[in-house]
């Protein structure tokens, strides 16, 4: 069975600060590692990671992924009050229709 | 072009009623996922659907649950004699295809079911 594990489960910044958030799984079949942000509705997809050692960024936000180690990490440079939301990271099954997520880190950036 | 539309947002029922949650896919999609987010966790699987089709449903519960996604209309996951467990929120995601894109997958907004 995938198994996806996310830490820390939450995390209170300050703005500006600078945050890292963790991803460990364990997948029969590895395809790609999916990142998504949700706030209090849909969760968006942020990043598709399938390769190790490649940088994927958007923004302040970027993400890599280790596959020798089986985690990714996601980042977030100078943290803003909008940045607050649930960051999920999720493994596709072998067919890559169905997702397992991790439990999530529950990111509060105060002002 | 509207995302996928999820309804009711809110659903409130008391043990024993049923619930039915309704999901209509993105225009252009054929497969409809649904997920379970219990409070503090991340979202799970529960069953996936094609037009008139079952093809997984690993995750649903074996009692009370079934989900079904007509010819017409809207995908629905109707919940029998719903407990106080049953309460979370419940998010569907549709694509267009079946295999191979997990990144095109879009999620809606969620509805969230409490049971007194």
């Amino acid at each position: 069975e995938d198994k996806v594990v996310q830490s820390p489960l939450s995390l209170v910044v300050h703005e500006g600060d600078t945050v890292t958030l963790n991803c460990s799984y364990e997948v029969t079949n590895f395809r790609s590692l999916l990142w998504y942000k949700q706030e209090k509705k849909a969760p968006t997809f942020l990043f598709m990671l399938t390769s190790s050692g490649i940088e994927k960024k958007s923004g302040r936000l970027s993400s890599i992924l280790d596959k020798k180690e089986l985690f990714s990490i996601l980042n977030i440079t100078a943290t803003q009050t909008g940045d607050s939301a649930i960051y999920l990271c999720a493994v596709p099954n072998n067919a890559g229709n169905m997702l397992t997520f991790g439990g999530g880190t529950r990111l509060m950036v105060k002002p | 072009n509207a995302g996928v539309m999820q309804n009711p947002r809110h659903l409130v029922r008391r043990r024993g009623q049923e619930a039915r949650l309704r999901c209509s896919p993105m225009k252009g999609h054929s497969h409809v996922y649904w997920y379970r987010q219990l409070p503090e966790e991340g979202l799970k699987f529960m069953v996936y659907l094609q037009k008139e089709n079952i093809i997984d449903e690993s995750g649903m519960p074996k009692e009370r649950f079934s989900a079904e996604f007509p010819k017409e209309g809207p995908s629905i996951l109707r919940i029998q004699q719903v407990v106080r467990g049953d309460s979370a929120a419940y998010f569907c995601a549709s694509s267009s295809q079946s295999t191979g894109a997990p990144e095109k997958l879009f999620f809606g907004s969620g509805t969230q079911l409490s049971v007194l």
